[in-house]
C-alpha cells in the first residue's frame, strides 16, 4: 500500500470547516483512499473513502485531486466531539485480503 | 444492526500468562481482522481470518494467535505475555466481497489489556 503524509495537528473552530489534507503522492491507479477517525481509546470509525471522484456521505466529503496524489476530508460543520486523531489510508483492494496500515495521523483538536 | 463487539473491554494479567480476547463481528461479515494499538507503535496489523482460515498476517511472534469459528466469531490468544504486549487490541469485521471496494473494516471499542 502506498505512504500517505498528514500534519500531525490541526485546530479548527467549532461551527467552521475543517479541512484535513493528506499526501498520497505514490499512490497507484487503483488504490482507494480511506479516511477513519479515532476518539481518545475508542475504536477507528469509519468516515468515507473514494477512487478518483469527490465523494460526499453524512459525515464528510472527501476530495481527491485530478492527478490522485492528495485529498483532503472536509468536515462542514466541526463541533467538539469531532475532535479525535484522523487517519488517511491507502488501499489496495484485493478481495482476497483485508489489511489496514495506519500511519500517525492528524490530532484535530476542535475549539469553542 | 449492532456493530463489532468485543470481550472482554479491560483486562489485566501477569508476565507469563496467557490471554484469550473475543469479537463477534457485524452481522452478515465474514472477514474479522485484529490489530493491536501502543502509543510507540501505533496501529499495527495483526491478522485477518476468513472462512475459518487465517489469509493474511502481519509482523507479530507467534506467541499471537487467532481463530475463526463458523459463525464467524473470532478469538485471538497471546501466550506467555510480556509487559510489551499491553495494548488497545481491536477487531475489525467486513463483509469481503470480492472484486468490491464495499470491503469496509469496521472496528469494535477494542480490549484494554494490561500486563503486570
Amino acid at each position: 500500500d502506498a505512504k500517505t503524509t498528514q500534519p500531525p495537528s490541526m485546530d479548527c473552530a467549532e461551527g467552521r470547516a475543517a479541512n484535513l489534507p493528506c499526501n498520497h503522492s505514490t499512490i497507484s491507479g487503483n488504490e482507494y483512499v480511506y479516511w477513519y477517525r479515532q476518539i481518545h481509546s475508542q475504536g477507528p470509525q469509519y468516515i468515507i473513502h473514494g477512487l478518483k471522484n469527490n465523494e460526499t456521505n453524512e459525515m464528510a466529503s472527501l476530495i481527491i485531486t485530478e492527478d490522485r496524489k492528495s485529498s483532503t476530508l472536509i468536515l462542514p460543520h466541526a463541533t467538539l466531539r469531532d475532535t479525535a486523531v484522523y487517519y488517511c489510508i491507502v488501499r489496495l483492494y484485493t478481495g482476497t485480503a483485508s489489511k489496514l496500515t495506519f500511519g500517525t495521523g492528524t490530532r484535530l483538536q476542535v475549539t469553542l | 444492526k449492532a456493530g463489532v463487539t468485543q470481550t472482554p473491554r479491560y483486562l489485566i494479567k501477569t508476565r507469563g500468562q496467557q490471554v484469550t480476547l473475543s469479537c463477534s463481528p457485524i452481522s452478515g461479515h465474514r472477514s474479522v481482522s485484529w490489530y493491536q494499538q501502543t502509543p510507540g507503535q501505533g496501529l499495527q496489523f495483526l491478522f485477518e481470518y476468513f472462512s475459518e482460515t487465517q489469509r493474511n498476517k502481519g509482523n507479530f511472534p507467534g506467541r499471537f494467535s487467532g481463530r475463526q469459528f463458523s459463525n464467524s466469531r473470532s478469538e485471538m490468544n497471546v501466550s506467555t505475555l510480556e509487559l510489551g504486549d499491553s495494548a488497545l487490541y481491536l477487531c475489525a469485521s467486513s463483509l469481503a466481497l470480492t472484486a468490491s471496494s464495499t470491503d469496509t473494516q469496521y472496528f469494535g471499542p477494542g480490549t484494554r489489556l494490561t500486563v503486570l
